[in-house]
């Protein structure tokens, strides 16, 4: 079936790092990659939606300037939180959708674990 | 009901038990329900789409039902084995976006 995946797995930095965060689909062309965040006993929430060629859509009250999304080819979105502090730990998780029926699943990375110290 | 709400939040049954969950959501504009079953240190694996009301999908010991008129859904598994220890989501989509529940988390013991 359809793999996407994510690295790094986790992160624990410094207050002031910027973190980068990769997603691939290895075996499908993922048109749109969605990228999400989960804080402790919440459920996932969508972050912001980015197709490849153009530039992400992002939720209400996520700051574009504070996570950057490019998303330049068919099989990559990268997600990076720039000057990160200890309230951007949380629990980022990527999917990716192929062309087609928009009410097709996505397929999910495994997740990054993100700790600002 | 203005968000996707799963119940119970856990579950813990034996090995050989039937269980269920249930998941609500606004029944208003509906366009897909989704469940997928999210192992830890795994990704989210989808189980079922579904998009007409009365839909009902199967796949091995697991199953689910859908009311969109009432917005509903339950998610079944008969005879509980330790591998369907999981999260369960229930997620439901439009075209653009998905809204998660927090999912119900099964443990099932020998």
């Amino acid at each position: 079936g359809a793999v996407v995946s994510q690295h790094p797995s986790w992160v624990i930095c410094k207050s002031g790092t910027s973190v980068k965060i990769e997603c691939r689909s290895l075996d499908f062309q993922a048109t749109t990659m969605f990228w999400y965040r989960q804080f402790p006993k919440q459920s996932l929430m969508l972050m912001a939606t980015s197709n490849e060629g153009s530039k992400a859509t992002y939720e209400q009250g996520v700051e574009k300037d504070k996570f950057l999304i490019n998303h330049a080819s068919l099989t990559l979105s990268t997600l990076t939180v720039t000057s990160a502090h200890p309230e951007d730990s949380s629990f980022y998780i990527c999917s990716a959708r192929g062309a087609g029926l928009s009410n097709q699943p996505q397929h999910f990375g495994d997740g990054t674990r993100l700790s600002i110290l | 009901i203005l968000n996707v709400e799963q119940s119970p939040q856990s579950l813990h049954v034996q090995e050989g038990d039937s269980t269920n969950f249930t998941c609500s959501f606004p029944s208003s504009n509906f366009y897909a329900l989704h469940w997928y079953r999210w192992e830890t240190a795994k990704s989210p694996e989808a189980l079922f789409v579904m998009t007409l009301n009365g839909d009902e999908k199967k796949k091995g010991r697991i199953s689910a039902t859908l009311n969109t008129k009432e917005g509903y859904s339950y998610l079944y598994i008969k005879g509980s084995q330790p591998e369907d220890s999981a999260t369960y989501l229930c997620v439901t989509g439009t075209a653009s976006k998905l809204t998660f529940g927090t999912g119900t988390r099964l443990q099932v013991t020998l």
